[in-house]
């Protein structure tokens, strides 16, 4: 089974307006880290946000925002007032704790969502 | 202060030959990240080290990929015997101390790699 799902291959949103990308995920672990990635065309990965499974309070980052329903286990990106810039590949992924006890740091990603932005 | 650096940035190579991949973290970061990313794809994790054990190398997908890590900073993924399939985009990242949930792993530009 998939750890981490983005069923939105593509999203189109007018500029100024709210988009919101899907991502729901599969663990077992109660303490895990939710995180969402940009990836411009130029190909750099830059880190949004960060949501942990313990967090009471809903993540946010000045226009992104997380929308975390854990008991659904998904955890939606909510970008306000889009931008032209805004356009690019953003991808959710988590972190989980490993067998011993600590988190060894890798990401599991899902399969990205293309944003565009119209003018 | 400088980030992650991958070079080289661009490698074009015949099949069945051998190629090297490097990455310089960020000064200090204890722990060091490889990542595959096929064409249109999300990341595949291939080798994770913290200090210079590879405590996590379940992602590397064949015995002709390893990797090295020397000095707690620059790290070495080698690819023998290169395959097609072989081709794709390789991110490294960065991050400290490598065992909290919640920080951030900071990327490289990635090497792009082509396999004729």
């Amino acid at each position: 089974a998939q750890k981490i799902t983005q069923t939105q291959p593509g999203m189109f949103v007018q500029e100024k307006e709210a988009v919101t990308l899907d991502c729901t995920y599969d663990t077992s672990d109660p303490s895990y880290g939710l995180f969402w990635y940009k990836q411009p065309s130029s190909g750099e990965m830059i880190f949004l946000i960060y949501q942990g499974s313990y967090d009471q309070q809903n993540a946010t980052e000045g226009r992104y925002s997380l929308n975390f329903q854990k008991a659904r286990k998904s955890a939606n990106l909510v970008i306000s007032a889009s931008q032209l810039g805004d356009s690019a590949m953003y991808f959710c992924a988590m972190r989980e704790v490993n067998a011993g006890g600590t988190s060894y740091g890798k990401l599991t990603f899902g399969q990205g969502t293309i944003l565009t932005v119209h003018p | 202060g400088a980030g992650v650096s991958q070079s080289p940035s661009n490698k074009v190579t015949e099949k069945g030959k051998d190629v090297e991949l490097r990455c310089d973290p960020i000064s200090g970061h204890t722990a060091l990240y490889w990542y595959r990313q096929r064409l249109g794809q999300g990341l595949e994790f291939l080798i994770y080290f913290q200090g210079n054990s590879a405590p996590d190398k379940s992602g590397l997908p064949s015995d002709r990929f390893s990797a090295e890590r020397t000095g707690e900073s620059v790290s070495t993924l080698t690819i023998q015997r290169t395959q097609q399939e072989d081709s794709a985009v390789y991110l490294c990242a960065s991050s400290s101390p490598g065992t909290n949930l919640k920080e951030t792993q900071y990327f490289g530009p990635g090497t792009r790699l082509l396999v004729l």
